[in-house]
């Protein structure tokens, strides 16, 4: 079972910054928290992932909360094409562990 | 970033016949690879993992001798549905990842299989 919750579905206003939460209260201390997202009929794309600290690339950032409960994903300036489906995966980083996919969030960015 | 192929992107076949899903690493060497399957409206369900010269380890559930998974090659894993039928039409992701272990996965596009 994921170890993730995520709300089933949110809308962002295209051009707004995309807030999606992710609850991992059970989350233990090597594992991480991996973001992807799946645009219709296409394979999930890895976004960011994190272990402690706060994590921002050329997609997004990544906000992990100080008792690691919980994280944010923000895309600071949705466009229409950040449309989809976005995981959030704890996964640790030892030889053999999967990744385990839950519903995800789907988002949709409305012109 | 890394690249993830899959070959073909879909597929239409009759019932009874066997299919042939290729997954390459186009720019990393991967000792481990994934097959997901996923049905429409639904999340992405681990079937097997592969390491490279070695025997594939499937998820409860799935049948290893109808869904027969080859890693020859570090760069390059296969998954062949056999004598599949309508219930087995899904979309097949792969994904690889390089190193060994504490690496991101990277994934394939998918495959769309229609069986008829």
């Amino acid at each position: 079972d994921a170890k993730t919750t995520q709300p089933p579905s949110m809308d962002c206003a295209e051009g707004r910054a995309a807030n999606l939460p992710c609850n991992h209260s059970t989350i233990s201390g090597n594992e991480y928290v991996y973001w992807y997202r799946q645009i219709h009929s296409q394979g999930p794309q890895y976004i960011i992932h994190g272990l402690k600290n706060n994590e921002t690339n050329e997609m997004a950032s990544l906000i992990i909360t100080e008792d690691r409960k919980s994280s944010t994903l923000i895309l600071p300036h949705a466009t229409l094409r950040d449309t989809a489906v976005y995981y959030c995966i704890v996964r640790g980083n030892n030889y053999g562990q999967n990744f385990v996919f839950g519903p995800g969030t789907r988002l949709s960015v409305l012109p | 970033g890394a690249v993830v192929s899959q070959h073909p992107s879909w597929v239409i076949c009759k019932s009874g016949t066997s299919v042939k899903i290729e997954c390459r690493s186009l720019d990393f060497q991967a000792t481990t690879m994934f097959w997901y399957r996923q049905f429409p409206k639904q999340s992405l369900m681990l079937m097997a993992t592969s390491n490279e010269g070695s025997k594939a380890t499937y998820e409860q559930g799935v049948e290893k001798d109808k869904f027969l998974i080859n890693h020859a090659s570090l760069t390059l894993s296969t998954l062949t549905v056999t004598s599949a039928h309508p219930e087995d039409s899904s979309f097949y992701i792969c994904s690889a990842r390089p190193g060994v272990g504490g690496e991101t996965q990277y994934f394939g596009p998918g495959t769309r299989l229609l069986v008829l």
